[in-house]
């Protein structure tokens, strides 16, 4: 099953309060779990990633959890900004003949001021 | 160091036409993937092209092909274009090797 879901589709969060959006995964193969930031008109951003064999990896206010045996995964905004207001993509590699890139379906995030 | 760049930016082509995409690696990328993007959600992977050569396959027709050339450059052709072709077009490229991948910004296809 080569499908990376992923939700909410869409979440409003306060200034300065924390955003969470969550995927989940089937396929054992996947071997490397990046998140994406899309603003309109703009190719995906490489925001954060992690390996299965870590369970929680931190960058300045982004955070990834990941719960390897539920295959679940997750990413943390702290402290949000109204700058962070873009479309958020999970994403799962996998290498057959070439390294794939399986994204979830995205969440647009709207930091209210 | 330039980024990886798409050109045209926008296209509007008519159902059984032929389109050529086109893209500029990033310097020192070897590796190139296209990607498509319909509206309000994720890309999904077309074709990876390293050394000149297709290594890999999504669930596209034939009728998508692609070309990489010596300076790593690359095209992504589509025949018989039909309505649901309509999308963001997203190159991506990286170092051989790596999954670090850096897009382009895209050709928005519009198929009427």
């Amino acid at each position: 099953q080569q499908q990376v879901k992923q939700s909410p589709q869409s979440l409003i969060v306060q200034k300065g309060g924390i955003s969470i959006i969550n995927c989940a995964y089937e396929n054992t193969a996947f071997d490397y779990f990046p998140w994406y930031q899309q603003f309109p008109g703009k190719g995906p951003a490489l925001l954060i990633a992690i390996r299965p064999d870590v369970s929680e990896k931190k960058e300045g206010r982004f955070t990834i959890s990941f719960n390897k045996s539920a295959k679940q995964f997750s990413l943390h905004i702290m402290d949000s900004q109204p700058g962070d207001s873009a479309t958020y993509f999970c994403a799962a590699t996998i290498f057959q003949g070439a390294q794939k890139l399986v994204f979830g379906q995205g969440t647009r995030l709207t930091i209210n001021p | 160091e330039t980024g990886v760049t798409q050109s045209p930016t926008h296209l509007i082509k008519t159902r059984g036409q032929q389109v050529t995409l086109r893209c500029s690696s990033q310097s020192g990328h070897n590796t190139v993937s296209w990607y498509q993007q319909a509206l309000g959600q994720g890309p999904q992977f077309i074709f990876q092209y390293y050394r000149e050569e297709e290594n890999g396959r999504g669930n596209f027709p034939p009728r998508f092909s692609g070309l990489q050339f010596p300076n790593y450059s690359s095209e992504l052709n589509v025949n018989a274009l039909e309505l649901d072709d309509s999308a963001l077009y997203l190159c991506a490229s990286s170092a051989g090797g790596s999954w670090g991948y850096t897009f382009g910004s895209g050709t928005r296809l519009t198929v009427v």
